[in-house]
């Protein structure tokens, strides 16, 4: 079954709108999780590291203003847009490393958000 | 600069033949390889993962064969089924990244009926 889910799965919203993205570890805990988003016929491009406790660590060219992360609990990221665009309009996916081994842990990834900006 | 690569944006097989999908990675730090299966609108699914300690690891009909020298790894699906086609990424982290991941860009991978 599931192991990470995200809420809403779909989102349309009107331009200069926020939206907000939960993610969430169902069975287990994750001091950290990762944000995605994928562009139609593109990879995932990592946005930034969602860190339980502290501030996100975000990727190169990735406005931090913009894309606001809490990582409230040891369960719950969220990922907020916020002034959404329609350049902002993309598929956004979470994932959480599941284990203690650091780079050996698998991650699951969540059912992602597509998130629509007229 | 792309550090994991996947030179190949699709590939079509016929059921029941084998799959192989390439990845080829840059960077010499990383130690730990993932290969996820992806389908339209859902969050990738982890499918196999293979250790820079082994050469090859095998679950199921998915196999893993991993060459550091030439820093390439493969992925091989035998018997192919038409639920097997998706989109799969291949990925990789590093101790010096925690359990970051860098992924490919994707193979499209069409098993006809």
């Amino acid at each position: 079954g599931a192991v990470v889910s995200q809420h809403p799965s779909r989102v349309i919203c009107k331009s200069g709108t926020s939206v907000k993205i939960e993610c969430r570890s169902l069975d287990f805990q994750a001091t950290t999780m990762f944000w995605y988003r994928q562009f139609p016929k593109q990879s995932l491009m990592l946005m930034a590291t969602s860190n339980e406790g502290s501030k996100a660590t975000y990727e190169q060219g990735v406005e931090k203003d913009k894309f606001l992360i809490n990582h409230a609990s040891l369960t719950l990221s969220t990922l907020t847009v916020t002034s959404a665009h329609p350049e902002d309009s993309s598929f956004y996916i979470c994932s959480a490393p599941r284990g203690f081994s650091g780079s050996t842990d698998t991650q699951y990834f969540g059912p992602g958000t597509r998130l629509t900006v007229l | 600069d792309q550090q994991v690569k996947q030179n190949s944006p699709s590939l079509s097989v016929q059921e029941g033949r084998i799959s192989i999908l390439n990845c080829d990675y840059t960077n010499s730090m990383f130690d730990y390889f993932l290969w996820y299966k992806k389908y339209p609108a859902e969050g990738p699914t982890f499918l196999i993962s293979i250790s820079s300690i082994k050469d090859k690891n095998e679950d199921g009909r998915f196999t893993v064969f991993l060459n550091k020298s030439a820093k390439h790894l493969s992925l091989h699906i035998v018997p192919s089924q038409p639920g097997d086609s998706a989109v799969y990424f291949c990925a990789a982290s590093g101790q010096t990244s925690g359990s970051r991941l860098t992924f490919g860009e994707g193979t499209q991978l069409t098993v006809n009926p």
